[in-house]
Formats: structure tokens, sequence, C-alpha cells
């Protein structure tokens, strides 16, 4: 089945990293994807990463990604009170329609 | 560039009302995907339209929803006699390929009374 998991929550201190985990079941997924969403907000495209990668950096973000166990998950360096918020994983589901499969979310909260 | 534009951004209906929530794409965009997502739950894909055709509407209720994506003017997702139950915010999100990203707008937060 189509199930996407992830902690629901994290809490971290102010300069501290942070990682948030997910697993996904589709091994055919070609993109992965992290979303951050803030209170009564949008979801903002954070990175994705390509299935044929195993690690991609962007500024403050890295994603690791382990297709062996199917698990993804996005370390935020010196994570700062901005950075709270709800972060949700997304697989690409290929057969038939390209739709993503979202996780539950996990609510990230940075203590000062 | 504006992005992906949905209004309203909240709306209320009472019980047996309708609700039309509107989508514009991203220019350039001819791909549209509706995603409900329910209070305290991830995202749930519900319909996949291109321009005047529904793709996969797997994800939608099969009564008192429907969704379409006409040749002018945004994609809209109306609901006929809303229910408690439909309360939840509804994401669009367009992209320019089948296989490409898709970038989403603020959602509609629909409250039914």
């Amino acid at each position: 089945g189509e199930d996407v998991e992830q902690s629901l929550f994290l809490s971290v201190r102010e300069g501290d990293s942070s990682v948030i985990n997910c697993t996904y079941t589709d091994s055919s997924s070609t993109y992965l994807y992290w979303y951050k969403q803030e209170p009564g907000a949008g979801l903002q495209l954070l990175t994705y990463i390509f299935s044929n990668m195993d690690m991609k950096q962007d500024q403050r973000l890295t994603v690791l990604l382990n297709k062996k166990d199917k698990h993804l998950s996005l370390r935020i360096a010196d994570t700062q009170t901005g950075d709270s918020a709800i972060y949700f994983c997304a697989e690409t589901i290929t057969s038939g329609t390209y739709k993503y499969i979202f996780g539950t979310g996990t609510r990230l909260k940075v203590l000062a | 560039n504006a992005g992906v534009m949905q209004n309203p951004r909240h709306l209320v209906r009472r019980r047996g009302q309708e609700a039309r929530l509107r989508c514009s794409p991203m220019k350039g965009h001819s791909h549209v995907y509706w995603y409900r997502q329910l209070p305290e739950e991830g995202l749930k894909f519900m319909v996949y339209l291109q321009k005047e055709n529904i793709i996969d509407e797997s994800g939608m209720p099969k009564e008192r929803f429907s969704a379409e994506f006409p040749k002018e003017g945004p994609s809209i997702l109306r609901i006929q006699q809303v229910v408690r139950g439909d309360s939840a915010a509804y994401f669009c999100a367009s992209s320019r390929g089948r296989e490409e990203t898709q970038y989403f707008g603020p959602g509609t937060r629909l409250l039914v009374l």
C-alpha cells in the first residue's frame, strides 16, 4: 500500500541540528520531496532528491536517502526559531498517475 | 512571477450548502492537482487534471465532489451539500509537465458549520 511514515514531534534547542526522518513504500519513486508548512499557510518546497542520489546538500539542509531501507531524512543545521513548522516528506507514485503521497508531518519546535 | 493562487483563502458554509474552490496555476503550468488536508493529518491526493480533462480522480469521494479545469479560467473544486466532515484545508498544486515538481498554493480552509 501507499503509506509514508514520519514521527509526529521533534523538539530541539536553537543552534542545534534537527533530523527529521521518513520511511516510504514505493521503491520506484523517482523523486522524494521535503515541504515546510507554517501555521495557517501553504506548503513551501524546501528541497528534493532524485532517487539515484544518496545525499543532497543545500545550504543548511542535508537530505540523505537510503533506497535499500526506503528511508529519507532531512537534517537542518544550526536550527533557528523560524524553522519551527510542520515538515512533510512526499514520495512520488509513478504507476498510473504521477502523484505525491505525503507523510503525516513532523512538528518541529525550536526552543530559544 | 506569481505562484499558484487559490481563492477564497477561508470559506464558511452551513451544512447542505455548496462550496466552490478556485485554483489558478502558475504561468506556463497546465497540470493541476487537488489535495485535502484534514486537521492534524498530511495531505491526501484527490484529483489530477489537465486542461479540459480529468486524468485521475481516484482520491475524490464518488458523491458530492467534482472538479474541472476549463480551457479558460481557473480550476474549480466543487463540493455539493457540504457536511461537517468536509471541513479541511484544500490545496491546489500545479506543474509544468506530468512528472515535474508540483508547486502548492496557500490553500482554502473550509469550515462547515
